[in-house]
């Protein structure tokens, strides 16, 4: 069966640190990867997505995420963390008909 | 815009009642997906509609759970005699569509934390 691990539970950084968290999926065929976010008392958002294309992909907020085929690997990264990106992180891989996959996520904790 | 709503936001009942967990997609979105989301955990995917017929359904923990979309908008997941394992955030999303092209981000509503006592 299809899966997405993500490799941390919880990351705390200070402000101005850069991020990166970790997701690998299972699946060797189509491709379609996704991070999506969950700051507190809000619904998931999407980040960014992957389907094909530029492997280096940018998103909202100055995220970006790589796309490494040969690792199975679509980690997210920013150069400079804030206090506002306190959040939960989920990366996800989409199955046939659109449904998600998701990791079991990571809680990034930025302190000021 | 109006986004995906969920209603209600909170439900605790006890164990062994029926509920039900509405979800109001986009307006436009014929695709409509349902995924359940534990405590420490990701979401889990349930069920999702193309338009009023349920297209898979293989996410669906057992036959206590079941779930309708009669007029190809707003959908009812049904739960019959609950079970304090059920407990968990109800998440519900939509999409323009799970058929055609690949570039369609599902937007989430709120979910409903549900709660079996």
């Amino acid at each position: 069966a299809q899966s997405v691990s993500q490799h941390n539970h919880h990351v705390i950084l200070s402000e101005a640190a850069s991020l990166e968290l970790g997701c690998n999926y299972s699946y060797g065929g189509t491709v379609n990867l996704f991070w999506y976010v969950q700051y507190p008392g809000q619904h998931l958002q999407l980040l960014l997505k992957y389907f094909s294309g530029d492997p280096l992909v940018k998103g909202i907020k100055g995220f970006e995420a790589e796309f490494i085929k040969s690792k199975f690997s679509f980690n997210l990264r920013k150069p400079s963390v804030q206090w506002s990106d306190t959040a939960e992180y989920f990366c996800a891989w989409r199955g046939q008909g659109g449904k998600l996959i998701f990791g079991q996520g990571t809680e990034l904790s930025v302190k000021p | 815009g109006a986004g995906v709503s969920q209603t209600p936001s909170n439900k605790v009942t006890e164990k062994g009642k029926y509920v039900e967990l509405r979800c109001d997609p986009i307006s436009g979105h014929t695709a409509l997906y349902w995924y359940r989301q534990s405590l420490g955990q990701g979401p889990e995917f349930l069920i999702y509609f193309q338009g009023t017929g349920a297209a898979d359904d293989s996410g669906l923990p057992n036959d206590r759970f079941f779930a309708v979309r009669p007029e190809g908008s707003v959908s009812t997941l049904k739960i019959q005699r609950t079970e304090r394992g059920d407990s968990a955030v109800y998440l519900c999303a939509s999409s323009l569509s799970a058929a055609t092209g690949r570039n369609q981000p599902q937007h989430f509503g709120d979910g409903t934390r549900l709660s079996i006592l």
